[in-house]
């Protein structure tokens, strides 16, 4: 069965530092890895994937995830983060049944 | 295009009652998800329909069930409901699942008194 964890529950930077969150997958196939981010009382809101192709991969707000078969990992990146950055962020993999498997979520604090 | 829209966007039951969710998906998707958010179980796994049929299902009791209609509009219905019910329901819909993204709308939140 495939799964992803996120290693760190948090993450605090400084506005302007950069940001990474991290994610770990297992899957017996290709990997279809994807991120979301959540905001207090919001829905998930889609950030970027993984599908095939290019290791870098390029989303939203200047999210960007680098994606390592070698290491299974999944990262996500944003080379200046903003206090608009604080929110809940969401690894996850599809899987053959079409269904998407959570990461436990990291909460990422930016700091003024 | 409008994004996927739930009702109610809050609900308050007692133990016991049943509930209606509905969740209308972006215009042109035909597959939706639905996932329960709590604080201690995170983001869990409903149910998936696609084309008015049941395409997969978690690790759910059979109180959780859902439906399909011929226009992609879903219903989950949530029967004899438990104090551990309470959570926030989310929809995702996508054109036809496998690597096609998820869309999620904004959730309903259940609290089961």
């Amino acid at each position: 069965a495939q799964s992803v964890a996120q290693p760190e529950d948090q993450v605090n930077v400084a506005e302007g530092n950069p940001l990474t969150v991290k994610c770990t997958y297992s899957v017996s196939g290709n990997p279809y890895l994807f991120w979301y981010v959540q905001y207090p009382n919001r829905g998930l809101q889609f950030l970027l994937k993984y599908i095939t192709g290019d290791n870098l991969v390029k989303g939203s707000y200047g999210f960007e995830a680098e994606f390592n078969k070698s290491q299974t990992s999944f990262h996500l990146k944003k080379p200046s983060a903003l206090v608009s950055d604080s929110a809940l962020y969401f690894c996850a993999v599809r899987d053959d049944d079409y269904k998407l498997s959570f990461g436990a979520g990291t909460t990422v604090t930016v700091r003024a | 295009k409008a994004g996927v829209t739930q009702t109610p966007r809050y609900l308050i039951k007692t133990r016991g009652q049943q509930v209606t969710l509905s969740c209308s998906p972006i215009s042109g998707h035909r597959s939706v998800s639905w996932y329960q958010q709590t604080p201690g179980q995170g983001l869990q796994f409903l149910f998936e329909y696609f084309s008015e049929t049941q395409r997969n299902k978690g690790n759910f009791p059979g109180r959780f069930s859902g439906r399909q209609f011929s226009n992609s509009r879903s219903e989950m219905n949530v029967s004899t409901l438990e104090l551990g019910d309470s959570a926030l329901y989310l929809c995702a819909s996508s054109l036809d699942g496998g690597k096609d993204t998820q869309y999620f709308g904004p959730g309903t939140r259940l609290t089961v008194l």
